[in-house]
């Protein structure tokens, strides 16, 4: 089955700790992206990758980091930077980057920091 | 830049009756449409999107959607709600750039 795999579907960690969510996809897509969805916000675009190697900043990229050393897969680390990291976050992929290419998304990432 | 705007936040219709959820949008391009759908603790699944190719646009689960360029508008409709459509709708618009912009959502409940 072709997909984005998203691991793990719950995670809690201590204040202060930094955390890596898994993102992992084998739809052969070119560019990845990260979302943030806080309840009545909708999603804030994190970062994104459009080729391997490569990633810019989305909207709200402070307290986050990413890498993308392989074409299926894009880690997320959040770390102790970030002032208020609980969150429901989402993995998405497409083709390429181009204005028609529909994104697929992940099932999320349910991160409560304690 | 480019904007969405979705009017109410809370829709509530009865099993049967008409679904009607508003999405506006702001785009200094042709912009690209879409909504998506959101059941509780899972990803996002697309309904359908507008890629200028016919202002009425078809999607899954007998949703549509009309684009209306007069009225920067992306209304999402579905003629008779069943129960399983419950759930959370997001508008989304892309513009000059591959960068999507999300409405801030409209949880649809429906009551039998």
């Amino acid at each position: 089955d072709g997909g984005i795999t998203q691991s793990p579907k719950y995670l809690f960690r201590k204040e202060g700790q930094n955390v890596t969510l898994s993102c992992e996809q084998n739809l052969n897509h070119d560019a990845m992206y990260w979302y943030r969805q806080d309840p009545g916000q909708g999603l804030r675009l994190i970062y994104y990758s459009q080729i391997v190697n490569d990633f810019q900043k989305g909207d709200i990229a402070e307290g986050y980091s990413v890498s993308r050393e392989k074409k299926e897969s894009f880690p997320l680390t959040v770390t102790s930077a970030q002032k208020n990291p609980t969150a429901f976050y989402l993995c998405a992929s497409s083709i390429a980057s181009g204005s028609t290419d529909t994104q697929y998304f992940g099932p999320g990432t349910r991160l409560t920091v304690l | 830049a480019q904007s969405v705007t979705q009017l109410g936040s809370h829709v509530s219709v009865s099993e049967g009756a008409l679904v009607l959820l508003r999405c506006n949008y702001s785009s200094s391009v042709p912009p690209y449409l879409f909504w998506y759908v959101q059941y509780p603790n899972q990803g996002l699944q697309l309904l359908l999107k507008y890629t200028s190719a016919a202002t009425l646009v078809k999607g899954i689960n007998g949703f549509e959607a009309e684009f209306k360029k007069s009225e920067t508008s992306f209304h999402l409709t579905k003629p008779s709600a069943h129960m399983s459509d419950a759930a959370e709708y997001f508008c989304a618009v892309r513009g000059s750039n591959y960068k999507l912009t999300f409405g801030k959502g409209t949880l649809l409940t429906v009551n039998p």
